[in-house]
């Protein structure tokens, strides 16, 4: 049972932004910093974001991250085709002792 | 080049026991953190376990706890996970994830390409 809440499902078309929402609460979120992974149809995750909005070496500026109180967002900036993959945020819960995982958003390309 | 590579997957009876492995390259393995992550068919991902650098830390998911055992060897540069009492939920693609930090928080910036458990009679 994720403690991290994401919307189910996100879409758009060639060259849109598309945000995803993620929303934790004090023990999570509001206490750490967020980061999210790409997860590609049949492949392994992949960090895409940590701490908060810093992107690893590789990663597309057009991917950002931000945290604000318990919630963060991540935007995708001129989607393009092979943006079409799972999405999740992940942070560590003081109160769980345990690093939760978002429960995912699927991005659609249309 | 960073690699980690899971073996050690198969067909299990419930009740049965499994050892995974995760052999690592490219990096000073004694020098990182390691979990082991999993991510049940068609679902989300699910962190299972952590294990610092020398070993003397661990912590567990309360759905594996008392069933599961991380270690790692760190001369054979190999992460582990023994699987005990497995159940059908156990079912999943099983990933090593390196751990790395910035200041005091953490995030996995390398995962392996995973191996998959299948729990069923």
């Amino acid at each position: 049972q994720s403690v991290l809440t994401q919307p189910p499902s996100a879409s758009g078309t060639p060259g849109q932004r598309v945000t995803i929402s993620c929303s934790g609460s004090s023990s999570n979120i509001g206490s750490n910093t967020v980061n999210w992974y790409q997860q590609l149809p049949g492949t392994a995750p992949k960090l895409l974001i940590y701490s908060n909005n810093q992107r690893p070496s590789g990663v597309p500026d057009r991917f950002s991250g931000s945290k604000s109180g318990t919630s963060a967002s991540l935007a995708i900036s001129g989607l393009q085709s092979e943006d079409e993959a799972d999405y999740y945020c992940a942070a560590w819960d003081d109160s769980l002792n345990v690093y939760v995982f978002g429960t995912g958003t699927k991005v659609t390309v249309l | 080049e960073v690699q980690l590579v899971e073996s050690g997957g198969g067909l299990v009876q419930p009740g049965g026991s499994l050892r995974l492995s995760c052999a690592a390259s490219g990096f000073t393995f004694s020098s990182y953190e390691m979990n082991w992550v999993r991510q049940a068919p068609g679902k989300g991902l699910e962190w299972v376990s952590y294990i610092s650098s020398s070993g003397s830390t661990i912590y567990y998911a309360d759905s594996v706890k008392g069933r599961f055992t991380i270690s790692r060897d760190n001369a054979k540069n190999s992460l582990y996970l023994q699987m005990n009492s497995l159940r059908a939920e156990d079912t999943a693609v099983y990933y090593c994830a390196r751990e790395a930090s910035d200041g005091d928080q953490y995030y996995f910036d390398y995962w392996g390409q995973g191996t998959l458990v299948t729990v069923s009679s």
